[in-house]
């Protein structure tokens, strides 16, 4: 039943692992994002695919490479993992600007 | 956040009115939105309005825009215990992007 779904739900890693964060949306949409939310509460976008192609790709480390098997999914890989990247990232869709985004309920990644 | 600014803290008590105020600053916007986060929890789209459009009512919500002075405001009538959240403000940048603001905490007092 869950729209946009996402996996795991918290992550704990150490420095310089490397991880993935699993995204899955049953709404059809075309559109998938993540974004980044730091402590301050501040959502920043980092990726955005239209139908597996990459559309926004802001000023994110190249540790971070996001990958789009097919219009459903967007997975989130991050190499290296530096304690600056404990933040809680959130997958989203839309299918066009009216609806707005459907997110997920979010993925808190704590790197000690 | 920088394109996008709200008060960070609004506390209401039970029964009264809040009201969350935001500023944009792209004047093309299309639409604006104004989502609610509950704790542990991802961001629930709650009511946009269209750029063309003054006011939009929905149940206890009441967004009002100001073009002219790029001024949104929501305002929850009645608030409960169950409006505490962080409420966002955000602008469509076009291409589908959304510009986040930095959110209100409401906090409801009994």
């Amino acid at each position: 039943d869950t729209a946009v779904s996402q996996t795991p739900k918290y992550l704990v890693t150490q420095m310089g692992n490397d991880k993935s964060i699993k995204c899955e949306q049953n709404l059809g949409h075309d559109t998938m994002y993540w974004y980044k939310q730091d402590s301050k509460k501040f959502l920043k976008i980092m990726f955005s695919y239209n139908n597996k192609e990459l559309i926004i790709n802001e000023t994110v480390p190249n540790r971070f490479s996001p990958k789009s098997p097919d219009k459903a999914h967007l997975n989130l890989h991050i190499n290296s993992l530096e304690l600056g990247d404990s933040a809680v990232y959130f997958c989203a869709s839309s299918q066009d600007e009216l609806r707005g985004y459907t997110f997920g309920s979010g993925t808190r990644l704590t790197v000690v | 956040g920088e394109d996008v600014e709200q008060s960070l803290f609004l506390s209401v008590r039970e029964g009264d009115s809040s009201v969350i105020n935001c500023t944009y600053t792209d004047s093309s916007s299309t639409y604006l939105y104004w989502y609610k986060q509950e704790p542990g929890a991802g961001l629930q789209l709650l009511t946009y309005i269209f750029s063309n459009m003054d006011m939009k009512q929905d149940q206890r919500l009441t967004v009002l825009l100001n073009k002219k002075d790029k001024h949104l405001s929501l305002r929850i009538a009645d608030t409960q215990t169950g409006d505490s959240a962080i409420y966002f403000c955000a602008e469509s940048m076009g291409d589908y992007k959304l510009s986040f603001g930095a959110g209100t905490t409401v906090t409801v007092r009994a």
